[in-house]
């Protein structure tokens, strides 16, 4: 079955410094993948998809890359800020494109 | 537009009793799911919807019913509450529309269920 991988342990950076974020999948090509941020005691809100033809995707500070051959999506947060502090969940269609399923997420602490 | 509702934000239950956790969209979304995260862990799905009359199961559905009767409500049925199931559960919502099947989803805030 698909599996999703995502660093459990949290990630300390400095204010101002870029969080990159890694999301590992096995036995699946998926034809997207989406990144959610996740705050304590709130649902996952939608942030940014990449399709599986798209090397790179950008919206403001957040930039994701999809390499279909490593099976792998990097997440970057340029210039982080305390406020981009939460968990980060990356989720991948399941094979009938039906549900989405969904990494363990990584937790991101900007220090200020 | 509300967004996705859940309620109630937290219950707790004993051993064998039963509940329903309410969901309901105004966004007019035909697909609707429900998830639940325990601590460290990814979210799992229980049950979705295509739409209204049409429910499928998901990863965990065991111990789990649900009802989709109109669009906007998804409502979860706990018949014979254990403590494995002390989880927080999210809804959510999405079009599920021809070419939008790359749709993101739109989440409740969950509610937290304790069982003891």
């Amino acid at each position: 079955s698909q599996k999703i991988e995502q660093n459990s342990e949290a990630l300390n950076i400095q204010e101002g410094k870029t969080a990159t974020l890694t999301c590992n999948y096995t036995n699946y090509s998926p034809a997207y993948l989406q990144w959610y941020r996740q705050d304590p005691g709130r649902g996952p809100v939608f942030l940014l998809l990449i399709r599986e033809n798209e090397k790179e995707k950008r919206k403001e500070r957040l930039k994701v890359t999809f390499d279909t051959t490593l099976k792998q999506s990097l997440f970057h947060i340029t210039a982080s800020q305390p406020a981009d502090s939460a968990t980060y969940l990356c989720a991948l269609p399941d094979t009938g494109r039906r549900a989405l399923t969904f990494g363990s997420g990584t937790r991101l602490q900007v220090q200020p | 537009n509300a967004g996705v509702t859940q309620t109630p934000k937290f219950r707790i239950l004993k051993i064998g009793q039963s509940m329903t956790l309410q969901c309901t969209q105004d966004m007019n979304h035909n697909y609707m799911y429900w998830y639940r995260q325990d601590p460290g862990m990814g979210l799992k799905l229980i049950y979705y919807s295509v739409g209204a009359g049409i429910t499928d199961k998901g990863e965990v559905p065991n111990g789990y019913n649900v009802s989709r009767s109109t669009t906007e409500d998804f409502p979860l049925r706990l018949e014979l509450a254990a403590p494995s199931q002390t989880s927080v559960y999210f809804c959510a919502s999405r079009k599920g529309q021809m070419n939008s099947y790359n749709s993101p989803l739109h989440f409740g805030n969950g509610t937290r269920l304790t069982v003891t």
